[in-house]
């Protein structure tokens, strides 16, 4: 297992709220990465955070944001919840954001209803 | 951007028979592709990788074929076992560290 945790580890909201899902990332990796995996898909890039900085978004609304916290760990926002959200939020933290590889948590399981 | 595409979708081998699954890239700039194992309900677990200076890499029954010539990559399991049944994704980026970029993933069986 990777040392990366999530949590909750499931949620359940209706639409229209807003939800925060946290990500405490491997001991010395500085960069984590929030990927949105739906029913039967491959996960899809949401956006990447190095050393506190926004460093790349995939196809995601504004309404998806996130932070780096010093320690590393991280948030992920969304707000106003579609039913489209409902998905599995897996985050993974890597060493830099060049030659290491990333490790994924466990995941936080999102259901709007 | 990157479009990573991946066949078969499903796959189902008789253990102790090998299975070959197959992705294409579209973005020349790719230079990392690495698979990933995803049991139901677990987090995907990284089981191999390779980089664009290599065209071929190894790790026991588990190995990977790069051409970038054509754009696709391989993987290739060898004297599948039960435990081997799972859904495989490939991605690719451009360095191990970035955004990484999925195929729509491969359901492996492997029948006793």
């Amino acid at each position: 297992e990777t040392g990366v945790t999530q949590s909750p580890t499931h949620l359940i909201k209706t639409r229209g709220q807003q939800v925060t899902l946290r990500c405490s990332s491997q001991s010395g990796h500085n960069t984590v990465s929030w990927y949105q995996q739906a029913l039967g898909q491959g996960p899809q890039f949401i956006f990447q955070y190095y050393r506190e900085e926004e460093n790349g978004r995939g196809n995601f609304p504004p309404r998806f944001s996130g932070l780096q916290f010093p320690n590393y760990s991280s948030e992920l926002n969304v707000n106003a919840l579609e039913l489209d959200d409902s998905a599995l939020y897996l985050c993974a933290s890597s060493l830099g954001q060049d030659l290491n590889e990333q490790f994924f948590g466990p995941g936080t399981r999102l259901t709007v209803l | 951007g990157e479009n990573v595409e991946q066949h078969p979708s499903t796959l189902s081998v008789q253990e102790g028979d090998s299975a070959v699954i197959k992705c294409t890239y579209s973005d020349s700039a790719s230079n990392y592709f690495p698979w990933y194992k995803q049991e139901l309900g677990k987090r995907p677990q990284l089981i191999i990788d390779i980089r664009s200076n290599v065209g071929e890499k190894k790790d026991q029954r588990i190995a990977v074929t790069l051409n970038k010539t054509a754009k696709h990559f391989s993987l290739h399991i060898t004297e599948t076992q039960p435990e081997d049944s799972a859904v495989y994704f490939c991605a690719a980026s451009k360095n191990a560290g970035n955004m990484l970029t999925f195929g729509g993933g491969t359901r492996l069986m492997v029948k006793p």
